[in-house]
């Protein structure tokens, strides 16, 4: 089974500063299958990334995705105030068909 | 416009059966490249993905809790239902469903959840 690690638990920034969020695999996965999703108190995760680098539909291009092998990028350019919420990445692996999610990582307002 | 709704009892007993279902409305369940699935989010946790089906009855479970859940499509009703079976604490958690694209394999329509509490 591929363990998702995300680092750091807790991200404390400013209104406008630049995040940037890590995703370690326990071991190499393709980055067509790795995902990041945003989730806000009270609402389900909304898709974000896909295939590790593309936006989703109606996604701002200040959230971008970058990475392959085991180690996989989420970055926030200028952090607006509704970007503040939880991160999770999320892979596919095939053998057997499973998905499998990070612990998340906490964004909050600094 | 694809919409997801989970609907089912907010508090099971332990040892009984926790039983959902999520309602499929703008879109055929039965489309082609698509699976439907269940995940779950105890207190103070993570995202776990319980399991996920096509239309067709093709079922794919977590390991971790296969004994114990059935996932299956009702395509006359648009739904899609999820049981798991023998039920502790652990399986306290808001259930959200959802729907798989197998290109990617992202979960790109989410329902808005519905909180499950196991006790006595």
């Amino acid at each position: 089974e591929i363990v998702l690690t995300q680092s750091p638990g807790t991200l404390s920034l400013s209104p406008g500063e630049r995040g940037t969020l890590s995703c370690r695999a326990s071991q190499s996965i393709s980055s067509s299958y790795l995902a990041w999703y945003q989730q806000k108190p009270g609402q389900a995760p909304r898709l974000l990334i896909y295939g590790a680098s593309s936006r989703a539909t109606g996604i701002p291009d200040r959230f971008s995705g970058s990475g392959s092998g085991t180690d996989f990028t989420l970055t926030i350019s200028r952090l607006e105030p509704e970007d503040f919420a939880v991160y999770y990445c999320q892979q596919y692996g095939s053998s057997p068909p499973m998905y499998s999610f990070g612990q998340g990582t906490k964004l909050e307002i600094k | 416009q694809l919409q997801l709704q989970e609907s089912g009892p907010g508090l099971v007993k332990p040892s009984e059966t926790l039983s959902l279902t999520c309602t499929v409305s703008g879109a055929s369940i039965s489309s082609s490249g698509y699976y439907w699935d269940w995940i779950r989010k105890p207190p103070g946790k993570g995202l776990e993905w319980i399991g996920s089906s096509y239309y067709s009855g093709t079922t794919y479970y977590n390991p971790s809790l296969k004994s114990r859940v059935t996932i299956s499509v009702d395509t006359s009703k648009n739904q899609f239902s999820l049981k798991v079976t023998s039920v502790t604490a652990a399986d306290t958690a808001m259930y959200y469903c959802a729907r798989s694209y197998t290109v990617f394999y992202t979960f790109d329509i989410w329902g808005q959840g519905t909180m499950v509490t196991v006790s006595s």
